[in-house]
């Protein structure tokens, strides 16, 4: 079966500018996690989306969103982007909550770099 | 906090060797989970293998193996007869409560290198 898929692999955008990136899980998940890989502050968590609804949150600010829709893709936006933003962007898929996971599958990442 | 320790940054084998990469965690859960990833160049993260709190057996997936000493609050990575497409980061997460939110808890991660 299809593995995760995220979109766009890589992304260029400007300071302040503000950006959308997609997730699709494996079929018949229903969580999707977001994270954000940089060299100097390693893999954090974002949030977790199950049944369309955010369950769990980490330590960003507002301008971090997102939102899951009825088939389970997920999207997440950043708005008025900053140079720090520039990462890694990860989501893991999983068939349950993050509490009751054994498997998390994660895609291959959207590269964002803001310049 | 809960935290994950992985004490090797690089660490370099030659190819058919066994190879043991470090994790240590620390969390106040009773119930929690363990897992390993494997980052190659490409970026993606690639599901290795998990271990529950509460498995009393070490688990393994095919060359993976995990040493889970609870005890002492390791979950060390085993490769088996390491090949040259096992050149990677490697990450050891734990998945736990931490700030308020169910997450996976990632540590720095270890540069694995294998040498022909």
């Amino acid at each position: 079966k299809a593995g995760v898929t995220q979109t766009p692999r890589y992304l260029i955008k400007t300071r302040g500018q503000q950006v959308t990136l997609s997730c699709s899980p494996i079929s018949g998940h229903r969580s999707v996690s977001w994270y954000q890989q940089t060299p100097g502050q390693g893999l954090q968590f974002l949030f977790e989306y199950f049944s369309e609804t955010q369950r769990n949150k980490g330590n960003f600010p507002g301008r971090f969103s997102g939102r899951q829709f009825s088939n389970s893709r997920s999207e997440m936006n950043v708005s008025t982007l900053e140079l720090g933003d520039s990462a890694l962007y990860l989501c893991a898929s999983s068939p349950g909550q993050m509490w009751e996971n054994t498997e998390a599958f994660f895609g291959q990442g959207t590269r964002l770099t803001v310049v | 906090a809960q935290k994950i320790t992985q004490t090797q940054p690089g660490m370099f084998v030659q190819e058919k060797e066994a190879v043991t990469l470090d994790c240590t965690y620390d969390t106040s859960d009773q119930s929690y989970g363990l897992f390993w990833y494997k980052q190659p160049s490409s970026g993606e993260m690639i599901f290795l293998i998990y271990q529950g709190s509460y498995d009393e057996q070490n688990a393994t997936e095919g060359r993976y193996s995990l040493n889970f000493q609870k005890a002492r609050k390791s979950a060390n990575l085993v490769i088996s007869a390491s090949q040259l497409g096992d050149s990677a980061m490697y990450f050891c997460a734990m998945r736990a409560w931490d700030q308020g939110a169910q997450k996976l808890v990632f540590g720095q991660g270890t540069r694995l290198t294998i040498n022909p």
